[in-house]
């Protein structure tokens, strides 16, 4: 009954490899994120989807895509995959609406990618 | 673009002790949230503070937001293990997105 829901938790693939994450949530929040830990446990913003459509897309190389098929999902595909990738990666959802009470944003487990 | 500086970048106190972690802002905050993570887990809400002044308190975890809206403090009465991890501030930006601090590894010693 997870809010917030990634897959896979733990990713091992080598340099090169196309690699795909992918989130649900089942709040009914209109809005949903993905963020990347690393190593020094900084927190940083990637990407930003409402209603399927983007609208934050953060100084991230092509070779991240997110794809949001619909409102409950947003999935991130990685290509070409390099050592700098390793991190651990979030999924989050919210409604949107700002500062209101209630609209605190919901966080998955996490996926912690390694590149080798 | 909004930066966030927290500290201490880790602290380590006795259980029973109290505790005091700070979040400043380099612009005035619309929304500051307090989070908590564990190792190997997700972010837990804490609490979301708006109003300059504003005091909010749960269970031994106060959050407070000052006047001028770019400090804000989290303080822990009488810590336990259970309060262990790593506590981060997140600045609400205009589509809701967080920037968050640099966190605070907290280690409650028993």
């Amino acid at each position: 009954d997870t809010a917030v829901s990634q897959t896979p938790k733990y990713l091992v693939t080598q340099m090169g490899n196309d690699k795909s994450i992918k989130c649900e949530q089942n709040l009914g929040h209109d809005t949903m994120y993905w963020y990347k830990q690393d190593s020094k446990k900084f927190l940083k913003i990637m990407f930003s989807y409402n209603n399927k459509e983007l609208i934050i897309n953060e100084t991230v190389p092509n070779r991240f895509s997110p794809k949001s098929p619909d409102k409950a999902h947003l999935n991130l595909h990685i290509n070409s995959l390099e050592l700098g990738d390793s991190a651990v990666y979030f999924c989050a959802s919210s409604r949107l609406g700002q500062g209101a009470q209630g609209t605190e944003a919901f966080f998955g487990q996490g996926t912690r990618l390694t590149v080798v | 673009s909004q930066e966030l500086e927290q500290s201490p970048q880790s602290l380590i106190v006795q259980e029973g002790k109290n505790l005091t972690i700070n979040c400043t802002s380099s612009k005035t905050l619309y929304g500051l949230y307090w989070y908590k993570q564990k190792y190997g887990e997700g972010l837990i809400f804490l609490m979301m503070l708006q109003k300059g002044g504003e005091e909010k308190s749960h269970e031994k975890i106060t959050a407070k937001l000052d006047e001028k809206k770019q400090q804000s403090s989290l303080h822990i009465t009488a810590s336990q293990p259970s309060h262990a991890g790593i506590y981060l501030c997140g600045a609400e930006g205009s589509a809701r997105q967080l920037t968050f601090g640099s966190g605070t590894q907290l280690t409650v010693l028993p």
